[in-house]
């Protein structure tokens, strides 16, 4: 069991330019999310899925979009990449979103840097 | 709105005594679930506990514990016999059954255990 994994481990964009980042997890999980972390703050929740097939802004969704391509598969793009988005990108799942099945398992991240 | 309070941005504690990390909380959810989870410096999260807002008894596992008390909208983690691999970032997250089902997350302690 590989749990939730994430691709790339590490990623430096020029600003402009785009790029998705992958997750996947073999827990066949209904729900995944998209987060991401800053310096000094909790992780922020960008995007999430549910249930395969559909998916919902989080807090924070301005220049990203995502795609549910299945129910193992979530990914993350950024169509033009900005200085701000620099951040490590966390991927997660869970079961559900109700109770003790809707702790998160998390993916071990992605650092991204746009220069 | 749902917010997650963690006013402790760093602790120390002594190896092998015990530590509470703080967290309070805010819902207007009747029905809720509180986790922690841990970030060492390798940077992954790791789910430690969880407790939900109907559970007659504080969760424990292990050496983790919830001091949970409803009224003060408080969760607190207790780490009992703290040992060096303890050194972490911890977060408190939250997330409602009915009005907010995605998860809100803490802003963190960094907690350093001195040998």
């Amino acid at each position: 069991n590989a749990g939730v994994t994430q691709t790339p481990k590490f990623q430096v964009l020029k600003t402009g330019q785009s790029m998705t980042l992958q997750c996947a997890q073999d827990m066949n999980h209904n729900s995944m999310y998209w987060y991401r972390q800053d310096p000094g703050m909790g992780l922020r929740l960008i995007y999430y899925s549910a249930s395969e097939g559909t998916t919902d802004k989080g807090e924070v969704p301005n220049g990203y979009n995502v795609s549910r391509l299945n129910k193992r598969e979530f990914s993350l793009r950024l169509e033009s990449a900005a200085p701000s988005q620099t951040s490590v990108y966390f991927c997660a799942s869970s079961e559900s979103r109700q109770g003790d099945r809707g702790k998160q398992y998390f993916g071990p991240g992605t650092r991204l840097t746009v220069t | 709105a749902q917010k997650i309070t963690q006013t402790q941005p760093g602790m120390f504690v002594q190896e092998k005594e015990a530590v509470t990390l703080d967290c309070t909380y805010d819902t207007s959810d009747p029905s809720y679930g509180l986790f922690w989870y841990k970030q060492p410096s390798s940077g992954e999260m790791i789910f430690l506990i969880y407790q939900g807002s109907y559970d007659q008894q504080n969760a424990t596992e292990g050496r983790y514990s919830l001091n949970f008390q409803k009224a003060r909208k408080s969760a607190n983690l207790v780490i009992s016999a703290s040992q060096l691999g303890d050194s972490a970032m911890y977060f408190c997250a939250m997330r409602g059954q009915f009005f907010g089902q995605n998860f809100v997350f803490g802003p963190g302690t960094r907690l350093s255990v001195l040998p």
